[in-house]
């Protein structure tokens, strides 16, 4: 399958800081890239679509001033968390789209916020 | 929008059982089902998909089940190991559209 990978796998910050993830897909070209957020022991919970060349689209209740997407290739997306606060704290896992609907996942980013 | 509901939760079974997820979706034009496993604390993994032009796929051990008039489809796991066991989560999408996930199955084989 397609490879997806993503960095860091683990950053620990403080309050107000804010936090860049990078998502990159190795052997392919991926247009579109998709950003999940999942909380211990619960279901991948779409945060924004992120479209190579235009703007992400973002899903109800996520801010986008304080979760910026950047799709600047066709092989990486990044995720900035903005003045994170411990309620960002999550597991953030990134996707690539390949051909019209089989997505691959990053490894995942586990943020802690102090 | 899509809204994909799975069942059950969790589910506990003996090595060598058969293993059933379930989960429906309300959407009629999603045309796309993968199932994903994940290991605490890894990334989901692809381990299954259909597409609406079919009615079921076979695996190996792994098998889905799609009834689109009924708006439902299954996971089946014959012989299971305890290397089985992980979360499963089964999505629909419409193709070139985004993917919603079902709230996921904790799968327990015990050896």
């Amino acid at each position: 399958g397609a490879v997806v990978s993503q960095h860091p796998s683990r950053v620990i910050c403080k309050s107000g800081t804010s936090v860049k993830i990078e998502c990159r897909s190795l052997d392919f070209q991926a247009t579109t890239m998709f950003w999940y957020r999942q909380f211990p022991k619960q279901s991948l919970m779409l945060m924004a679509t992120s479209n190579e060349g235009s703007k992400a689209t973002y899903e109800q209740g996520v801010e986008k001033d304080k979760f910026l997407i950047n799709h600047a290739s066709l092989t990486l997306s990044t995720l900035t968390v903005t003045s994170a606060h411990p309620e960002d704290s999550s597991f953030y896992i990134c996707s690539a789209r390949v051909r019209a609907d089989t997505q691959y996942f990053g490894p995942g980013t586990r943020l802690t916020v102090l | 929008g899509e809204n994909v509901e799975q069942h059950p939760s969790t589910l506990s079974v003996q090595e060598g059982d058969s293993a059933v997820i379930k989960c429906t979706y309300s959407d009629s034009a999603s045309n796309y089902f993968p199932w994903y496993k994940q290991e605490l604390g890894k990334r989901p993994q692809l381990i299954i998909d259909i597409r609406s032009n079919v009615g079921e796929k076979k695996d190996q051990r792994i098998a889905v089940t799609l009834n689109k008039t009924a708006k439902h489809f299954s996971l089946h796991i014959t012989e299971t190991q305890p290397e089985d066991s992980a979360v499963y989560f089964c999505a629909a999408s419409i193709q070139n559209n985004d993917m919603r996930f079902g709230a996921g199955t904790r799968l327990t084989v015990k050896p």
